[in-house]
């Protein structure tokens, strides 16, 4: 497609499973971020793969979060154990090296009940 | 670390100019600002960018002050669509070469009003 997909669109979950997350960046971008917004927040910066370079994990807030990405495509999020606290919209965003405008998906809802 | 500082929100008459501050006092000779902006349930999306000399598309201007310490974008003539945050961003170089990252701040909630 022409612009970020993400699905699941909306995922709700029972606390302490498992939930998965995934991302396919425009086509031909190298960079790739995922951002958690929470309820009438701001976004909050999570991870940052940047074509072969080691991944920017800076953002994650527990190692119950990981990411992986497949070269310069799809990317999955992955949230073990969830907890209610991880309710949040995650977004995903996807850049030319260089140019830097980010191309944002429309988010996956997350509820954790 | 955002490095910006922008009103948490500020209110604008449809069909007059929006006026949105953002200041960025640290930011470094190479470092370029960019404007995205979030309407209620959607992704963000790319307005402007600049580095320097003032900038203008078909969305918005970007006014850069001559030390680069704020910025202003302008919405020349608003609409209630153009209610939105508003995130003014530093954007960093990371990981060395020419790689960057963009890292979002809290926003302005801009408000249209009839």
């Amino acid at each position: 497609g022409a612009g970020v997909s993400q699905s699941p669109s909306n995922k709700v979950t029972e606390k302490g499973k498992d939930v998965e997350l995934r991302c396919d960046p425009i086509s031909g971008h190298t960079a790739l971020y995922w951002y958690r917004q929470r309820l009438g927040q701001g976004l909050e910066f999570l991870i940052y793969f940047q074509g072969n370079s080691a991944p920017d994990k800076s953002g994650l807030p527990s190692d119950r979060f990981s990411a992986e990405r497949t070269g310069e495509s799809v990317s999955t999020l992955t949230i073990q154990r969830t907890q209610q606290e991880d309710s949040a919209v995650y977004l995903c965003a996807s850049s030319l090296e260089v140019a830097g405008e980010l191309f944002f998906g429309e988010g996956s809802r997350l509820t954790v009940l | 670390d955002a490095k910006t500082t922008q009103l948490t929100s500020m209110d604008c008459a449809e069909g007059r100019a929006a006026n949105l501050p953002c200041n960025h006092s640290t930011i470094s000779g190479n470092e370029y600002v960019y404007w995205y902006r979030q309407i209620h349930s959607q992704g963000p999306q790319y307005i402007i960018h600049g580095l320097k000399n003032n900038e203008t598309n078909e969305m918005a201007s970007l006014i850069i002050t001559e030390d680069r310490k704020s910025s202003t974008l302008i919405l020349p003539h608003a609409t209630l669509r153009d209610t939105a945050v508003y995130y003014c961003i530093v954007r960093v170089p990371w990981g060395g070469g020419s790689n960057y990252k963009l890292t979002f701040g809290k926003g302005t909630l801009l408000t249209v009003n009839p």
